[in-house]
C-alpha cells in the first residue's frame, strides 16, 4: 500500500530562514508527487508537483522540492521564508496512470512564521 | 480563478442522524472525490466518482457513505447513519482531465462535528 511520511508535524520559523520540509513515500511503481498548500480558512491549493523530467522542480511563490527516487524523498525548499508563508502544507503521492488518481496524503506540516 | 465550492461549512449533527454534504465542482469538470481529515490525522481519500458511477472507493468508504451527482452541477457525500467517528473536515474535490498527474482541485471543506 501507498503511504506517505511527513517528519514535521509543526515548524516554526523566523521571516527570512530557510525552510525544507521532509516528505517520504513508500510505494512499488511509478509515482507522481504533489505539494498541497493550505493558508488559513482556505482551500488546498497546489504549490508544485513532479511527474517526470528534471527532478527539481519550481512552483508558485518561490517554492521549489526535489524528487530523489532513491531516498523516495520529495521535500519541499524555499530559501527566505516570508509571514505570508504561514500555513499548513501537505505531501501527496499517487500512482502513475492510475484511474483517477486517487491520492495518498501525508499528516501535514504547520509552518508558522514570525514576523 | 474557479473554485469548487462546499456547503455548508459547518456541520453540527447528533449520532444516528443523516447528513448531506454538498459541494459544486469547477463547473467543466468531470471527475469528483471526497476526501476526509480527522483531527490530528491524514486526509484519506473516500472516493471518486466519474460518469454517475463510483471509479474508486477505500475501505472508509463503507455502506452507510454515497455519492450522487443530482444534476448538473452538484455533488453530495450522504451519510445515513452518523457515528461520533465521523467527526472530521470533508474536502470535496474535482479535475478537469482524470489524468493522474493533473492536479485534483479542492474546495474549502465541511467540519462535520458528530455530538
Amino acid at each position: 500500500a501507498q503511504s506517505v511520511s511527513q517528519h514535521n508535524h509543526h515548524v516554526i520559523l523566523s521571516e527570512a530562514a530557510s525552510l525544507e520540509l521532509g516528505c517520504n513515500y513508500s510505494y512499488g511503481g511509478t509515482v507522481n508527487l504533489f505539494w498541497y498548500v493550505q493558508y488559513p480558512g482556505q482551500h488546498l491549493q497546489l504549490l508544485l508537483k513532479y511527474f517526470s523530467g528534471d527532478p527539481l522542480v519550481k512552483g508558485i511563490k518561490g517554492f521549489e522540492a526535489e524528487f530523489i527516487k532513491s531516498k523516495f524523498s520529495f521535500n519541499l525548499r524555499k530559501p527566505s521564508v516570508q509571514w505570508s508563508d504561514t500555513a499548513e502544507y501537505f505531501c501527496a503521492v499517487n500512482a502513475r496512470g492510475s484511474t483517477l488518481g486517487r491520492l495518498y496524503f501525508g499528516r501535514g506540516t504547520q509552518l508558522t512564521v514570525w514576523p | 480563478e474557479p473554485e469548487v465550492t462546499q456547503t455548508p461549512s459547518h456541520q453540527v449533527t447528533q449520532m444516528g442522524q443523516e447528513v448531506i454534504l454538498r459541494c459544486v465542482p469547477i463547473s467543466n469538470h468531470l471527475y469528483f472525490y471526497w476526501y476526509r481529515q480527522i483531527l490530528g490525522q491524514k486526509v484519506e481519500f473516500l472516493v471518486s466518482f466519474y460518469n454517475n458511477e463510483i471509479s474508486e472507493k477505500s475501505e472508509i468508504f463503507d455502506d452507510q457513505f454515497s455519492v450522487e451527482r443530482p444534476d448538473g452541477s452538484n455533488f453530495t457525500l450522504k451519510i445515513r447513519s452518523t457515528k461520533l467517528e465521523d467527526s472530521a473536515m470533508y474536502f470535496c474535490a474535482s479535475s478537469g482531465t482524470g489524468i493522474s498527474n493533473q492536479p485534483q482541485h479542492f474546495g474549502d471543506g465541511t467540519r462535520l462535528s458528530i455530538l
